[in-house]
């Protein structure tokens, strides 16, 4: 089955103790991207990846970190998180940047 | 800045109702994209147009690339239709989202 997966769906931790986002897609899809969904906000792009070793910032980088060593994984990396990171973080892939993404389920994150 | 306006942001219909939903937006765009968010959180892709119309069962997209606007339509609604509708943009590598149309249908 064609899919994204995201864990941990849900976290809570504290401030500064660095935590990653793990996500993975098995459809060889090459455009990875990270969004966070916040109340009267919507998505916003937070990194994106056109693939492997190819990286570049979205709209709301700040405080972030990707990689993209595989095709199918595109983890996000907080170092050293603070409230205002708490969000409910997606992964989506798709074939090309200009292709209907895929998405996955969601990571709900709150940071105290 | 918002690079995606929708409207309306709250929507209830009865069972039945033909439903529109706006997006209009200010960058240039390589396509624009129709996506419905369930209660549960999950988002599915519904629609990608970067010209004219496409219809998928009751859903029917249209996009007007001059006036920079597109539509959603649900004809016939239906409860299950409940969900949150999301109009974004990709603009080359990047995406900019509207905030979102919640839309409830009363049966």
């Amino acid at each position: 089955e064609a899919q994204v997966t995201q864990n941990p769906r849900y976290l809570i931790t504290v401030t500064g103790k660095k935590l990653t986002v793990t996500c993975s897609q098995n459809m060889n899809h090459e455009y990875m991207s990270w969004y966070r969904q916040d109340p009267g906000l919507g998505l916003r792009q937070i990194y994106y990846s056109m693939n492997v070793e190819v990286t570049d910032k979205g709209d709301v980088p700040e405080g972030y970190k990707v990689s993209r060593k595989e095709k199918r994984n595109f983890p996000l990396i907080l170092e050293s998180p603070s409230p205002n990171q708490t969000s409910l973080y997606f992964c989506a892939s798709s074939d090309r940047e200009d292709q209907p993404q895929h998405f996955g389920d969601g990571t709900r994150l709150s940071i105290l | 800045k918002n690079e995606v306006e929708q409207s309306p942001q709250n929507l209830t219909a009865q069972e039945g109702e033909f439903i529109t939903i706006n997006c209009s937006y200010s960058v240039g765009i390589s396509a624009l994209h129709w996506l419905q968010q369930h209660p549960g959180g999950g988002i599915v892709s519904l629609f990608m147009l970067s010209s004219g119309k496409k219809k998928h069962g009751r859903l029917i997209a249209t996009i007007n690339i001059q006036e920079k606007h597109s539509s959603l339509h649900i004809t016939a609604s239906h409860p299950r239709d409940s969900a949150v509708y999301i109009c974004a943009v990709g603009t080359g590598n990047q995406f900019y989202f509207g905030t979102g149309t919640s839309l409830t249908v009363i049966p």
